[in-house]
């Protein structure tokens, strides 16, 4: 299975802030990746697919870029409603997708 | 817009049996692309299962032969039979549709059901 390595596992940040989480496949996925925000006790929510593709109603202030095996999810400008945990997922093998492990947005 | 309910999770023990149901309104499980995908501390998430539009089923390596997918298009709904239940299924299961016909991504999910699995 293709593995993905998402860093960091959590971070600090304050409400303005540009954070940036990243994703790395154990190979080359053109741009098979897709990003979810989950909070507490509710399902992820899709923000970005296709690697740069904002999902409909997913504020601008999320971006993705990215090919082959490195990819990011920036958050410009956080807000209080951003702090999260956010999952990437390689849909390159699909149905075998693979996610990667999370990185949760803490308030600093 | 898709809404999808998951109901059937439980406290069981291993070597039991469960099924989950998803009952889906917004749009068809027969011409969409369904899974069903699980969280769990140890494992984070994890598919379990897909049906694609066409009924074509696939499973993860650790629940073949154990679990199967299914699909009620009279009653718009998408199940997961779960068989010789282990302690390592034990995770919330989520029921999501794919976004496009191959699912590389899955853009509506239920709120997830609860699956326990102790002695």
């Amino acid at each position: 299975d293709i593995q993905m390595t998402q860093s960091p596992p959590s971070l600090s940040a304050s409400v303005g802030d540009t954070v940036t989480i990243t994703c790395r496949a154990s190979q080359s996925i053109p741009n098979y990746v897709t990003w979810y925000q989950q909070k507490p006790g509710r399902a992820p929510k899709v923000l970005i697919y296709a690697a740069s593709t904002l999902s409909r109603g997913v504020p601008s202030r999320f971006t993705g870029s990215g090919s082959g095996t490195d990819f990011t999810l920036t958050i410009r400008g956080l807000q209080p409603e951003d702090f999260a945990t956010y999952y990437c997922q390689q849909t390159y093998s699909t149905p075998r997708s693979t996610f990667g492990g999370g990185t949760k947005v803490e308030i600093k | 817009e898709g809404q999808l309910v998951e109901t059937g999770g439980g406290l069981l023990q291993p070597g039991g049996s469960l099924r989950l149901s998803c009952a889906v309104s917004g749009f068809t499980v027969g011409t969409n692309y369904m899974a069903w995908v699980r969280q769990s501390p140890m494992k984070g998430l994890e598919w379990v299962s897909i049906i694609t539009g066409d009924g074509t089923t696939h499973y993860t390596d650790s629940v073949k032969g154990r679990f199967t997918i299914s699909r009620d298009n009279a009653k718009n709904t998408v199940s997961l039979q779960m068989n010789s239940l282990r302690a390592e299924d034990t995770a919330v299961y989520f029921c999501a549709r794919g976004g496009d016909t191959m699912g590389h991504y899955f853009d509506y999910w239920g709120q997830g059901t609860l699956v326990t699995v102790s002695s």
